[in-house]
């Protein structure tokens, strides 16, 4: 699976958009980007994934540039609930493509 | 749904002692996995096991960890003899293998301290 990089810690003030940002440049063409998230204390929570096109579901969008070389998962309107650690992951989706490789992710405080 | 049970949520032992984790997957997935985090290594992921059978125990750290799944809704985890290095939150995770998501759900996780 194609390694990512993500910025170690970031913060975003409550009620804005938290746009949270992953390199991934040697990604291969049959690897989906996925993000998970960590709440304190809790298990990982899946959130979205995609392979080209930018996604959008009830939790965030993704964003994905068209040479697929990086993404940015985005919170549109950031809440204090949403502090968490965020992973980028990629790999093959479906059928016998199991494994998840999580990297140390992204620290998100939201702030009053 | 109730999701992913796990328990004990919290478990303190002795150096020695055997410790058992149990998991109940979500029903009807027929994937489940073991996954250890620890401040220093992150989440590692310990045993796959895909219609009860394991597939995948190479994060297996050594003898003294095995894992069962002795029917489709309960898998246990265990320790023999536990170790101090061993304290750590054991997560455990089940999707259904043939959907294109392959999402992972997960449990709360069991927090082991081994004194």
């Amino acid at each position: 699976d194609a390694k990512t990089t993500q910025p170690t810690s970031m913060d975003c003030a409550e009620g804005r958009a938290a746009n949270l940002p992953c390199n991934h440049s040697t990604i291969s063409g049959n690897e989906y980007v996925y993000w998970y998230r960590q709440i304190h204390s809790q298990g990982p929570q899946y959130i979205i994934h995609g392979l080209k096109n930018n996604e959008t579901n009830e939790m965030a969008s993704l964003i994905i540039t068209e040479d697929r070389k990086s993404s940015t998962l985005i919170l549109p309107h950031a809440t204090l609930r949403d502090t968490a650690v965020y992973y980028c992951i990629v790999r093959v989706s479906g059928g016998s493509n199991y494994k998840l490789t999580f990297g140390k992710g992204t620290l998100l405080t939201v702030n009053p | 749904d109730a999701g992913v049970i796990q328990s004990p949520r919290h478990e303190v032992t002795e150096m020695g002692q055997e410790v058992t984790l149990r998991c109940k997957p979500i029903s009807g997935h027929n994937s489940l996995f073991w996954y250890r985090q620890t401040m220093m290594r992150g989440l590692e992921l310990l045993i796959y096991f895909n219609n009860n059978v394991p597939i995948d125990d190479s994060g297996m750290p050594e003898d003294r960890f095995s894992a069962k799944m002795p029917n489709a809704s309960f898998s246990t985890l265990k320790i023999q003899p536990s170790e101090p290095r061993d304290s750590a939150v054991y997560f455990c995770a089940s999707s259904f293998e043939r959907a294109l998501l392959n999402e992972q759900f997960f449990g709360p996780g069991t927090r082991l301290t081994v004194l």
